[in-house]
């Protein structure tokens, strides 16, 4: 089977660190994603892990362990448009498979 | 360079008929992928077409079925709309990197 798992919700404070993460089980792997989703809006790409390691942009950090099947995204210095859903999404041979997201509240 | 579009934005239908979504893809990307996303949960892969080759399915019926054109937009088709099929339809396109960019999307609402 196929399992991406990601916390359902997670509550931070502007300015602060929030670290969101990911555990798949998947009969294949190619790569990781991670996108952000605003409510009632399309997701946008952050970043895509293929070997283990960091993977730095701005403000937007992601981590792949493909041995532990493990994967964090890192959002320093938190802002309130920051408040969204975070998708993990697996690739494998053309197919792409999302967890249901973390929804993260970036409170004043 | 223009994004991923996709028409409409809203549909209401009743359950037993058709529906046709449409896609048109980012210039230079040759893949389109189709995705069902129910309220509150993630994107599920429904397929994806390559150069007008389905080229990878996930876990829904047949009478969910799609096309892809020589420009590369794509349609996703689903007969006899049942009420779980009310969701957000997400098209994303890409190049040959798997990285993939999502268009606004439809959202469908069966009664």
């Amino acid at each position: 089977g196929q399992n991406i798992d990601q916390p359902t919700e997670m509550t931070a404070t502007e300015g602060a660190i929030v670290q969101i993460n990911c555990t798949y089980q998947t009969s294949g792997f190619n790569g990781l994603f991670w996108y952000q989703q605003h409510a009632g809006e399309a997701p946008t790409f952050l970043s895509y892990n293929v070997l283990d390691g960091l993977e730095e942009k701005g403000r937007f950090s992601s981590f792949l362990s493909r041995s532990k099947g493990y994967s964090y995204l890192l959002l320093k210095e938190l802002q309130m448009k920051d408040s969204a859903s975070y998708l993990c999404a697996v690739y494998n041979n053309n197919d792409m498979r999302f967890g249901a997201g973390t929804r993260l509240t970036v409170k004043p | 360079e223009t994004g991923v579009t996709q028409s409409p934005t809203h549909l209401i239908k009743t359950r037993g008929q058709q529906v046709t979504l449409r896609c048109s893809s980012q210039s230079g990307h040759n893949t389109v992928s189709w995705y069902q996303q129910a309220l509150g949960q993630g994107p599920q892969f429904i397929f994806q077409y390559y150069r007008e080759e389905e080229n990878g399915r996930g876990n829904f019926p047949p009478r969910f079925s799609g096309l892809q054109f020589p420009n590369y937009s794509s349609e996703l088709n689903v007969n006899a709309l049942e009420l779980d099929d009310s969701a957000l339809y997400l098209c994303a396109s890409s190049s040959d990197r798997a990285e993939q960019f999502f268009g606004p999307g439809t959202r469908l609402t069966v009664l």
